[in-house]
This record gives structure tokens, C-alpha cells and sequence, in this order.
């Protein structure tokens, strides 16, 4: 199975603050057919997880653009900028390219 | 809007099987994939396999000799049946839509929590 390695497991920001989060990939998530299907996700406290991006940089509807993902191959990063309570939680991320579908370990986002 | 809830029992013994359903509103189950997904206690997260539109299936390799995901279309319904679970069964478990045009589970049950113990 394809392993996504999430750093780090845990963040401290402040409000208003830019928090960063890695997903490396043990192997190229670039399908067969030119696509990438690497998709990030936030759970938060009591909720089931949420779409926040997918296909590595598309944000899911109703997202704002504090919410940034980039990557290609096997490297992948979330950015969120001007951090604000309600983004406090779990972030993974997970694959689709390869089957079984996989998720990272998890980050988690606090409050400074 | 698309809406899925879980519902199932909350305790099961080992080795006994554990059934769960999927009742989903404001979309057909004929369309899209539809899927269960776990999380252990921790963060964990585990994939456990989808039916499709069609009712083919696909389910992971690590659970794919006790697993059974399964449909009722007249009622919108999907449903997941484990067999022979042990301790390590014991997680949140989650039903969710894969959309067509994301690619990946959009839309999300609110999960249950599943205890597997005498």
C-alpha cells in the first residue's frame, strides 16, 4: 500500500497566523492517466471529516481561499493563511491513485 | 442537498459480525460511488471499500475476506457487514459519497462509534 508520511503531527499557530502541513507519498501519485488524486481534508472536534481540497490544488465548494494546496509526484502541501478558530482540528491527507486508497497519519492544528 | 447517516449497533462481541447502514437522502444511490471509511481510536484512518452505481465492488485487501458492502436501492440504502471481529474493529466508521467530478469522498455521514468487546 501506498504510505503518505503527514509532518508535522502537530502545530501551534496563532490567530491570524500561516500554518503549513507536508504529505510525502512513498511512491509517484501521478495516475496513468495524467491525473493526480491527492485530496486533503479537515476534521474537526465532534464532526466528521470535510472536503477541503481535491486533485491536489481545487478547493471543494464553500471553501475559502485561505485554503491552499500545491504539489506534484510525491510531495504535496496544505496552506492556510490568516488561520482562524474555526480551522482548529485534523488535517489529512489522503490518495486515490493507487489502490487501496490511503490516508497520512494526521495533523493537528492549534491554537498558540 | 446530499445527506448520509450511519446507524448500527454500538457494541458488538468478538468474533460476532458487525452490520452497519448507510440511509442516504438528496441523491440516488444509482449514481456515483458510495463508501465506509474508519477511524481507530487516535487518528488512524482506514479505507474499507465502496459499491458502485452498478453494485459492482471494491473492497481493501487487509478486510476483503470479512467484508460485505451491499445496496437496497428502493430505499436509498447501502450497507457494510464485517465478520469475525476482534478488539482491533473498534473505530468510528463512516459512509461517504464519491463525487464525479472531486473524485473523492465529498459528502460525509456523521459516523458511528463501534465497540467491539464482551
Amino acid at each position: 500500500d501506498v504510505v503518505l508520511t503527514q509532518t508535522p503531527v502537530s502545530l501551534l499557530i496563532s490567530l491570524g497566523g500561516q500554518a503549513s502541513i507536508s504529505c510525502r507519498s512513498s511512491q509517484s501519485l501521478v495516475h496513468s492517466n495524467g491525473n493526480t488524486y491527492l485530496h486533503w481534508y479537515l476534521q474537526k472536534p465532534g464532526q466528521s471529516p470535510q472536503l477541503l481540497i481535491y486533485q491536489v490544488s481545487n478547493r471543494f465548494s464553500g471553501i475559502p481561499d485561505r485554503f491552499s494546496g500545491s504539489g506534484s509526484g510525491t510531495d504535496f502541501t496544505l496552506k492556510i493563511s490568516r488561520v482562524e478558530p474555526e480551522d482548529l482540528g485534523v488535517y489529512y491527507c489522503l490518495q486515490r491513485t493507487h489502490n487501496p486508497p490511503t490516508f497520512g497519519g494526521g495533523t493537528k492544528l492549534e491554537l498558540k | 442537498e446530499v445527506q448520509l447517516q450511519e446507524s448500527g449497533p454500538g457494541l458488538v462481541k468478538p468474533s460476532q459480525s458487525l452490520s452497519l447502514t448507510c440511509s442516504v437522502t438528496g441523491y440516488s444511490i444509482t449514481s456515483n460511488y458510495w463508501g465506509w471509511i474508519r477511524k481507530f481510536p487516535g487518528n488512524k484512518m482506514e479505507w474499507i471499500g465502496h459499491i458502485s452505481y452498478s453494485g459492482s465492488t471494491s473492497y481493501n485487501p487487509s478486510l476483503k475476506s470479512r467484508i460485505s458492502i451491499t445496496r437496497d436501492t428502493s430505499k436509498n440504502q447501502f450497507f457494510l457487514q464485517l465478520n469475525s471481529v476482534t478488539t482491533e474493529d473498534t473505530a468510528t466508521y463512516y459512509c461517504a459519497r464519491q463525487g464525479w467530478i472531486t473524485t473523492t469522498d465529498d459528502y460525509w455521514g456523521q459516523g458511528v462509534m463501534v465497540t467491539v468487546s464482551s
